[in-house]
């Protein structure tokens, strides 16, 4: 049974500081891997999305990476500002061709404080 | 992206009563639509796969007598948490499937007294 783990559960960091998000998972027979942003109450947007031949993908300030094989993720945020303040999930998917069951994390709670 | 709304995005009820979720994609159509679950301080979880026309796939667990699909047309899937009570307090999402990415939408959550 896929499990998806991230560290840490909450951080908080100071206005410009880079940052690093970690997400593990059990079974590296994933499809692909996405990370999205969850704001309070609020739905889930999709930020970046790995497929399992890829290694990384980026978006801005934003950079993931995946090691499939070691069943590990990062997200990466450069220069960080109050406006990034979200919880962060992470989520494999393991049907292939089909995003059908997402399995997440409980996400990381991100305070970027100004 | 593709738009998805919910509907309502807060609900308290009378344990006993049941709830109607909406789950609507305003610029698409979708042919598969998901619902998942949220307790406080866990993952999302998926509940079931909703297919347009056909009945819903649950996830283990999950009982279908009492959280009822309905996926009638390609933009509009109901969830029904039937004789709802105070354990069924959580938020409930939807996605929709577009190409390689699930749209979600806002979200909706239920308080059961």
């Amino acid at each position: 049974k896929q499990e998806v783990t991230q560290i840490p559960a909450a951080l908080s960091v100071p206005e410009g500081e880079n940052l690093v998000l970690n997400c593990s998972f059990t079974d590296s027979a994933i499809y692909n891997l996405q990370w999205f942003r969850q704001d309070p109450g609020k739905g889930l947007t999709s930020l970046l999305l790995i497929q399992s031949s890829q290694r990384e993908q980026t978006s801005g300030r934003l950079n993931a990476s995946l090691d499939k094989s070691s069943g590990r993720s990062t997200l990466y945020i450069a220069a960080s500002q109050p406006g990034d303040s979200a919880t962060y999930l992470c989520a494999v998917s393991s049907y292939g061709g089909s995003q059908g069951n997402l399995i997440f994390g409980k996400g990381t709670k991100l305070s970027v404080k100004p | 992206g593709a738009v998805v709304s919910q509907h309502p995005s807060w609900v308290i009820c009378k344990s006993g009563t049941s709830v109607k979720i909406e789950c609507r994609s305003l610029d698409f159509q979708a042919t598969t639509m998901f619902w998942y679950r949220q307790f406080p301080k866990q993952s999302l979880m998926l509940m079931a796969t909703s297919n347009e026309g056909s009945k819903a796939t649950y996830e283990q667990g999950v009982e279908k007598d009492k959280f009822l699909i309905n996926h009638a047309s390609l933009t509009l899937s109901t969830l029904t948490v039937t004789s709802a009570h105070p354990e069924d307090s959580s938020f409930y999402i939807c996605s929709q499937q577009a190409l390689e990415t699930q749209y979600f939408g806002p979200g909706t959550r239920l308080l059961v007294l």
